[in-house]
């Protein structure tokens, strides 16, 4: 059985930096077919994919928000660790990570407010 | 904004049939599978339809996709109360090298 779990902070600074871990088991990241991908859902909006990491380390990011995001992966600790920085009131949001190539298993999410 | 586009809104009586509609385009739906997720309010995303036409494990048959050529479907038979919920398609696009989401179907029963 996959599962998935998010946790970071639930509020964060204008301009600050969100580091978001993704905790998963029931797979291994290690295979070029496999990833976890985060994604995320400003309040009574729609999903909006953010970054996707493969078992080799290939990495793919939403071209809109590319040059703010870093998605790594730390395979001792199954755990994926997502960065955004300069965040701005726009990126409050649940944020999700999944298991893909389907997202076919999702963490519960984590509700990330930007407030001053 | 997104690159799939859904009508923000279907509804039917219990019983009955609705068909959710997904307009992409040949980067992404003519090109890939489409996988379509539904989310029951204050809840993740669950995976409905994945390859455009197969059921995960536990899914209904009254839940059923098809795609063809730049558009996909999303068919409910047999409407429930418990069907109510958001509907999202999803699939790759190759011109953008990252994943896509429709814009979302609310299901009223």
């Amino acid at each position: 059985q996959i599962t998935l779990k998010e946790s970071g902070p639930t509020q964060v600074k204008p301009t600050q930096t969100l580091t978001l871990t993704c905790t998963f088991s029931g797979f291994s990241l290690t295979s070029s077919s496999v990833g976890v991908g985060w994604i995320r859902q400003p309040p009574g909006k729609t999903l909006e994919w953010l970054a996707l990491i493969y078992g080799d380390d290939d990495k793919r990011y939403n071209p809109s928000l590319k040059s703010r995001l870093t998605i790594t992966k730390d395979t001792s600790k199954n755990q994926v660790v997502l960065t955004l920085t300069n965040m701005d009131h726009v990126d409050t949001a649940t944020y999700y990570c999944s298991h893909f190539p389907r997202f076919d298993s999702w963490g519960q999410g984590t509700l990330v407010t930007v407030s001053s | 904004q997104s690159e799939l586009t859904q009508p923000p809104s279907a509804s039917g009586t219990p019983g009955q049939r609705v068909t959710i509609s997904c307009s992409g385009s040949r980067s992404n739906i003519a090109s890939n599978t489409v996988n379509w997720y539904q989310q029951l309010p204050g809840t993740a995303p669950k995976l409905l339809i994945y390859n455009s036409i197969k059921r995960p494990s536990g899914i209904p048959d009254r839940f059923s996709g098809s795609k063809s050529g730049t558009s996909a479907s999303l068919a409910i038979s047999g409407l429930q109360s418990e069907d109510e919920a958001d509907y999202y398609c999803g699939t790759w696009d190759d011109s953008l090298n990252g994943y896509v989401f429709g814009t979302g179907t609310k299901v009223t029963v």
